[in-house]
């Protein structure tokens, strides 16, 4: 069965500092991987999107990155601001099938003054 | 930009009542989702679409309906609401099967 797992489940970290979010996934055949924000409240925004041969991609302090190998990403955030606080969900997308996104539970961040 | 629109952000429904939810976008796309959220269990795929008048079951299909009559819009009925479906409750569009644009959610509490 595909699943997701995202750790930490939540994370708390002063404005400024940087942090690292981290997802694995047993997605087979893999389509691509994205990261999403969701701020309380609303739906989710896609960050980033990684395909099996991009192993690093920004977006302005964000940076994702994909090891298809070991089947694990991460997300890195630098010089945390107050907006960052949200939740972060990893989905996986499969190369064939009909439902073929499957979802983590999402690391929630909280960035403190 | 893809523009997906929730009827609602906020609903409060008794027990027993049917409810709509609607869900309309703009970007002429041929997919559409419904989901729900719920703290400790992420994201679950209720039902979705592929085609007008087309639907298919997502992995927690009971207790709910949906009707596509039109392309762009995806509507999610429950036909009698009870206190397990309070939820937050996400639609999805997209071009391709692989992807999802999500509006902006709608907190349902059934009371």
């Amino acid at each position: 069965k595909n699943q997701v797992e995202q750790s930490p489940q939540s994370l708390i970290i002063l404005e400024g500092k940087n942090c690292t979010l981290q997802c694995n996934y047993t997605v087979s055949p893999f389509s691509n991987l994205r990261w999403y924000k969701q701020d309380t409240g609303r739906g989710p925004v896609s960050l980033t999107i990684m395909t099996f041969s991009e192993n690093t991609k920004s977006n302005g302090r964000y940076t994702a990155t994909l090891d298809a190998d070991t089947k694990q990403s991460s997300l890195h955030i630098t010089a945390s601001q107050l907006s960052d606080s949200a939740s972060y969900i990893c989905v996986v997308s499969e190369a064939s099938g009909y439902s073929t996104l499957t979802f983590g539970k999402g690391t929630m961040l909280l960035v403190s003054p | 930009d893809v523009k997906v629109t929730q009827s609602s952000r906020y609903l409060v429904k008794r027990t027993g009542e049917k409810v709509f939810l609607e869900c309309v976008q703009d970007m002429d796309h041929e997919n559409m989702f419904w989901y729900r959220q719920d703290p400790g269990l992420g994201l679950r795929l209720i039902y979705f679409s592929y085609d007008v008048k087309m639907k298919e079951k997502g992995d927690i299909p009971e207790g709910y309906s949906v009707s596509r009559e039109k392309k762009e819009r995806f509507s999610l009925i429950l036909e009698s609401a009870s206190t397990n479906q309070t939820s937050m409750y996400l639609c999805a569009s997209s071009r391709t099967r692989n992807e999802a644009f999500f509006g902006q959610g709608t907190r349902l509490t059934v009371v």
